[in-house]
């Protein structure tokens, strides 16, 4: 089965409203990789979390790995948020790779 | 300036043609990796390399191999291409070992005729 789950799969939002973004897994990990995807398909790394909880701007990752679960809270959401939000399972050793989930596609509108 | 140099950005390829696409990192990294995205399915991992060395391959088929000519470099050639294969390819570097954060470029997006 699916190691990485993500919810929700769309979330539409009025501007200013907050957004929490769930990723569950079922597997061990080193950390939890989150990443913002422009429309145009490039990547942004967001935060590279292994446990607890981290701030940048109006975004805040929290990974509990007792509970296999990682969160991704956006705050007075903006329509330049707009866009997919994939997070990734790191697993390995030096041998690191990244294990995605489908994704959840964000659309904030104004 | 970008860091990590895909090219080319967009590419058309033939049913049963070869291509290879090209991955430049400036991030002064020692591991890179290969990544696919397709319509069908999530990101997904395909190689990684650490001080030009294959350390996990994760691609069922020998018709995808990866090229590492320079430590910064790490290419990959699609050979007898299918439809299937149509997908955005994405290179990604870190720092070598564990605990490190990966760095995605551009992608290229490949499309088989």
């Amino acid at each position: 089965g699916q190691q990485v789950q993500q919810s929700p799969a769309s979330l539409v939002l009025q501007e200013g409203e907050n957004a929490e973004l769930q990723c569950n897994f079922s597997t061990s990990l080193n950390s939890m990789q989150w990443f913002y995807q422009r429309p145009g398909g490039s990547l942004v790394s967001l935060f590279y979390n292994p446990s607890g909880t981290k701030h940048s701007g109006r975004l805040t990752s929290t990974t509990v790995i007792k509970e296999r679960r990682s969160s991704l809270h956006i705050s007075s959401s903006q329509t330049t948020d707009s866009g997919t939000y994939l997070c990734a399972l790191v697993s390995g050793g030096s041998n690191a790779k990244l294990t995605f989930g489908k994704g959840t596609k964000l659309s904030v509108k104004s | 300036d970008p860091k990590i140099i895909q090219k080319p950005k967009y590419l058309v390829a033939v049913t049963g043609s070869e291509k290879i696409l090209i991955c430049e990192q400036y991030l002064g990294h020692n591991a890179m990796y290969w990544y696919r995205q397709s319509a069908k399915k999530p990101l997904e991992f395909m190689f990684s390399y650490s001080y030009q060395k294959l350390m996990d391959n994760q691609t069922a088929s020998s018709r995808f191999q990866p090229q590492s000519s320079k430590k910064n470099h790490l290419d990959l050639q699609i050979t007898a291409l299918k439809p299937d294969d149509s997908a955005t390819y994405f290179c990604a570097s870190s720092q070598a070992g564990q605990g490190y954060e990966q760095y995605f470029g551009p992608g290229t997006r490949l499309t088989v005729l």
